[in-house]
């Protein structure tokens, strides 16, 4: 069984500018959630995806976006990158089945530096 | 909104002693609670939950037991190892399934 997957594992940008950060799910998973971890804090929700959909975001401003594709990979986007951006981008997957609060697997995350 | 509160670190204990982390939850539904290990330059790994008052999640020799009358989850341990070394992070997640974190705690084993 294939774990959670991310690349790429590190990344420096400078503001302003668009990154795309990618995630491949855990063999069976149809859901993956995508959090910021800042340095020394827990992680925060920014979205998930289930069947290609949207479903669910926390307080996360429009210029973060995702997308989830047919193999239930995912890529999770920022637009016009400000140094508070500067974080650990974990994702996680899940299995839905139906209604109950889902067990998350996550991966190893993608250092993203922003300068 | 739903919430984990957890104790602060850094915690630093020796070899064999007993270890407490306090974790305390606000939710309006019946959530599934959490912890999750966090080893230096990884990502996160579950270590136990519960998804229902009075169970009692373990693993690794880890306990927590999910007590709805103080909304509680707190991690125990009896024996720590230097390889237990690592940050803790209590969750929890509601049928919205967006999971809260607390802040972590740090964990420092010495010999």
């Amino acid at each position: 069984e294939t774990g959670v997957t991310q690349s790429p594992t590190h990344l420096i940008k400078t503001r302003g500018q668009q990154v795309t950060l990618r995630c491949s799910s855990q063999s069976g998973h149809n859901t993956v959630s995508w959090y910021q971890q800042a340095l020394g804090q827990g992680p925060q929700f920014i979205f998930q995806y289930y069947r290609e959909e949207e479903n669910g975001r926390g307080n996360f401003p429009p210029r973060f976006s995702g997308l989830q594709f047919p193999n239930y990979s995912s890529e999770l986007n920022v637009n016009a990158l400000e140094l508070d951006d500067s974080a650990l981008y974990l994702c996680a997957s899940s299995l839905a089945v139906g209604l109950g609060p889902l067990e998350q697997y996550f991966g190893p995350g993608t250092r993203l530096t922003v300068t | 909104g739903d919430s984990v509160t957890q104790m602060e670190g850094p915690v630093t204990l020796s070899e064999e002693a007993f270890l407490t982390i306090n974790c305390t939850y606000t939710a309006t539904g019946y959530p599934s609670l959490f912890w999750y290990v966090q080893y230096p330059g990884e990502g996160l790994q579950l270590l136990l939950k519960a998804t229902k008052a009075d169970d009692k999640g373990s693993n690794k020799g880890f306990e927590a037991t999910y007590r709805k009358e103080t909304t509680s989850f707190h991690l125990e341990k009896g024996s720590v190892q230097v390889s237990d070394s690592a940050v803790y992070f209590c969750a929890l997640s509601d049928l919205n399934n967006d999971m809260r974190f607390g802040a972590g705690t740090r964990l420092t084993v010495k010999p």
